[in-house]
């Protein structure tokens, strides 16, 4: 149990849609990244978020964007949905920016057909 | 980019065998991280290490850092089948100050009774 929740856990989209992705992380947990983890593959890093502001991003597309609430939830949001965006999304937080224990949530299945 | 390489990428083993798992990685680094991930499932953390000549273990499991070479191992020691999972390593560049990691492309273990 890392105490963070995704959801939902599984869901399909038609392409061109949108989708949001949702996160809820541990109180204190001000840093939260956001992870594509097509089939087969390694997690490939989206984004993070750090009180509430963009901290780092990988090579997506702006079509992927976040928010991050006071709340320590979180959001992904995916515009104009690509087959290609066909993967399992994996949030990850911890209580610092640098932090050396991440915590995993059990993520969100995508399917776009 | 930082690139990690995982290897082998397939492993498939007897009960009670050693075996060793490694993990290159391209870039300075301080923070290597090993998981495990089911299928269908999310990543489960299994070590952190943090500094050149770390060393930890856990279980059958051991895992070892040398920063000089840019290289980590994931030893296995008289596997069982429970440890059938896949593996990957995840690099966190030095000159990150976030949670953006690199995650190696995954060893998939099958340890077979």
């Amino acid at each position: 149990e890392t105490g963070v929740t995704q959801s939902p856990t599984h869901l399909i989209k038609t392409r061109g849609q949108q989708v949001t992705l949702r996160c809820s992380s541990q109180s204190g947990h001000n840093t939260v990244s956001w992870y594509q983890q097509a089939l087969g593959q390694g997690p490939q890093f989206i984004f993070q978020y750090y009180r509430e502001e963009e901290n780092g991003r990988g090579n997506f597309p702006p079509r992927f964007s976040g928010l991050q609430f006071p709340n320590y939830s979180s959001e992904l949001n995916v515009n104009a949905l690509e087959l290609d965006d066909s993967a399992l999304y994996l949030c990850a937080s911890s209580p610092t920016r640098s932090g050396n224990t991440i915590y995993f949530g059990e993520g969100s299945w995508l399917t776009v057909v | 980019e930082l690139k990690v390489e995982q290897n082998p990428l397939f492993l498939s083993m007897q009960e009670g065998k050693n075996y060793t798992i490694y993990c290159n990685y391209s870039t300075t680094s301080d923070r290597l991280y090993w998981y495990r991930q089911d299928p269908g499932k999310s990543l489960e953390s299994l070590f952190v290490l943090l500094s050149n000549g770390a060393v930890k273990q856990e279980g059958r499991l051991m895992a070892s850092l040398d920063t000089k070479a840019r290289l980590s191992t994931l030893h296995i020691t008289a596997a069982v089948h429970d440890l059938s999972a896949t593996y990957f390593c995840a690099v966190a560049p030095s000159t990150n100050t976030g949670n953006q990691f690199y995650f190696g492309t995954g060893t998939s273990l099958t340890v077979i009774p």
